[in-house]
């Protein structure tokens, strides 16, 4: 099925460093979604986004919903070891309930 | 509350058998969906039923088997899978209907086809 660009596809990173990701993707979306995913459990939504331009927080986590509508961003600042974990964007265009989801970045932290 | 239950947590089946896989959410979502999810790949959409109805269908072999019986609960019948049917299954909602959407996910049944 079709996939949203998600970059990077990996990082390892030390702890207290800040982390960026992004999605991309060729067709208008009207709402963007950010998931952690950790080993067997499902998704957790971590922020929503529904506006072009829209910053949005969450603790240490940043998102931003692309102006062009096309892309989205996620922040991490100050890293912790619990932040490992695989994200996932998800992006949704209107009209429709199906949701295209990223190809994942799968973070890693060392203590 | 946002949670988005599913049982059981982990099977395992024949490729003879039949077992159904269950959700339940009580956020008085509208919308309702079923994942299939291969170990460090992206969820892929199977099903998706709004207002009990199904309204998407991502070709799914006919071996899975979707049902709604009403606006709080999922099954996914399972009849004669493979062993490549192996995978994460998830279950998610949303409000259905509205600018808003935002999908939640349960903690998903791990199947193992022997």
């Amino acid at each position: 099925g079709q996939q949203l660009n998600q970059s990077p596809q990996s990082m390892f990173i030390q702890e207290g460093e800040d982390v960026s990701m992004n999605c991309t993707s060729s067709s208008i979306f009207n709402t963007w979604l950010w998931y952690k995913q950790e080993p067997g459990e499902g998704p957790v939504l971590l922020i929503a986004l529904y506006k072009a331009g829209e910053l949005t927080s969450n603790g240490r986590l940043t998102a931003q919903f692309g102006i062009t509508r096309k892309d989205s961003f996620l922040n991490i600042s100050a890293s912790i070891p619990s932040d490992v974990g695989i994200y996932f964007c998800a992006g949704r265009a209107s009209g429709t309930y199906k949701y295209i989801f990223g190809t994942g970045t799968r973070l890693k932290v060392l203590a | 509350d946002t949670e988005v239950t599913q049982t059981p947590k982990h099977l395992v089946m024949g490729m003879t058998n039949k077992k159904s896989l269950k959700c339940e959410q009580h956020m008085g979502h509208r919308a309702m969906y079923w994942y299939k999810q291969k170990a460090k790949k992206p969820p892929e959409l199977m099903f998706v039923y709004s207002y009990e109805k199904l309204s998407i269908n991502e070709s799914v072999p006919s071996r899975f088997s979707p049902e709604c019986p009403n606006s709080s609960l999922l099954n996914l019948h399972l009849h004669a899978l493979q062993p490549e049917d192996s995978a994460l299954y998830l279950c998610a909602s949303s409000r259905g209907g509205g600018s808003q959407e935002t999908q939640y996910f349960g903690p998903g049944t791990r199947l193992l086809v022997l």
